[in-house]
């Protein structure tokens, strides 16, 4: 039983550039939520969603980032224009259909560095 | 909005001795869970706590919910160097989105 799969596990991107990262939830899976972490600080939750909808988009910066989970395949999100700002580990973690009190498995992150 | 502070932000103690990190929220929660995230790793779930009061116990590590299930602690017995990581509480309020605490980074000197 695969777990949450990201890729790329590194990511580098010169200043203005699109990155894109991907996450495969957990199979069984159809909740998906993003964080940020910098480095030495703790995760900063980002955006929650279910498949083809978003549910709280509250921590997203309202320019330049979107998220998307599609019926089929992985949940991208999308940062456009990176800034050297945008640095950062993200992660990425799903839970079970309509458990709320179900654990996040997390995937093992992408790291994304702007050049 | 919702906030978890989690004291201290770091710890170093030597092997053997004991570990406590505290979690406070600014709202009441439903339930929180604890995550602990090895140096270049990623966040791994250890717990649950769901009612007010809760104590659970995995082997050397005790966790607790406090009665206003506004704050948590984790307490570590007689420290080895595979305890080493950082130690996340995390919390919901009824939504489905779950908010880290800051996180208190240990450190175990052999």
């Amino acid at each position: 039983n695969a777990g949450v799969m990201q890729n790329p596990r590194h990511l580098v991107r010169r200043r203005g550039q699109e990155a894109r990262l991907r996450c495969s939830p957990m199979k069984g899976h159809s909740h998906v939520y993003w964080y940020r972490q910098l480095p030495e600080e703790g995760l900063k939750f980002m955006v929650y969603l279910q498949k083809e909808n978003i549910i709280d988009e509250s921590g997203m910066p309202k320019e330049r980032f979107s998220a998307e989970f599609p019926k089929e395949g992985p949940s991208i999100l999308r940062i456009q224009q990176v800034v050297r700002g945008d640095s950062a580990a993200y992660f990425c973690a799903s839970s079970p259909l309509g458990d709320r009190a179900s654990p996040l498995h997390f995937g093992n992150g992408t790291r994304l560095t702007v050049t | 909005g919702q906030q978890v502070m989690q004291i201290p932000q770091y710890q170093h103690v030597q092997e053997g001795e004991d570990f406590t990190t505290y979690c406070n929220s600014s709202t009441t929660l439903s339930n929180i869970q604890w995550y602990k995230q090895r140096p270049g790793g990623h966040p791994v779930f250890l717990i649950q706590l769901v009612k007010s009061g809760e104590v659970k116990k995995q082997k050397r590590l005790t966790f607790q919910f406090g009665e206003a299930k506004k704050n948590s602690s984790l307490h570590i017995t007689a420290t080895q160097t595979t305890d080493v990581g950082t130690y996340f509480c995390a919390g919901r309020t009824g939504a489905n989105n779950l908010f880290f605490g800051t996180g208190t980074r240990l450190t175990v000197i052999p």
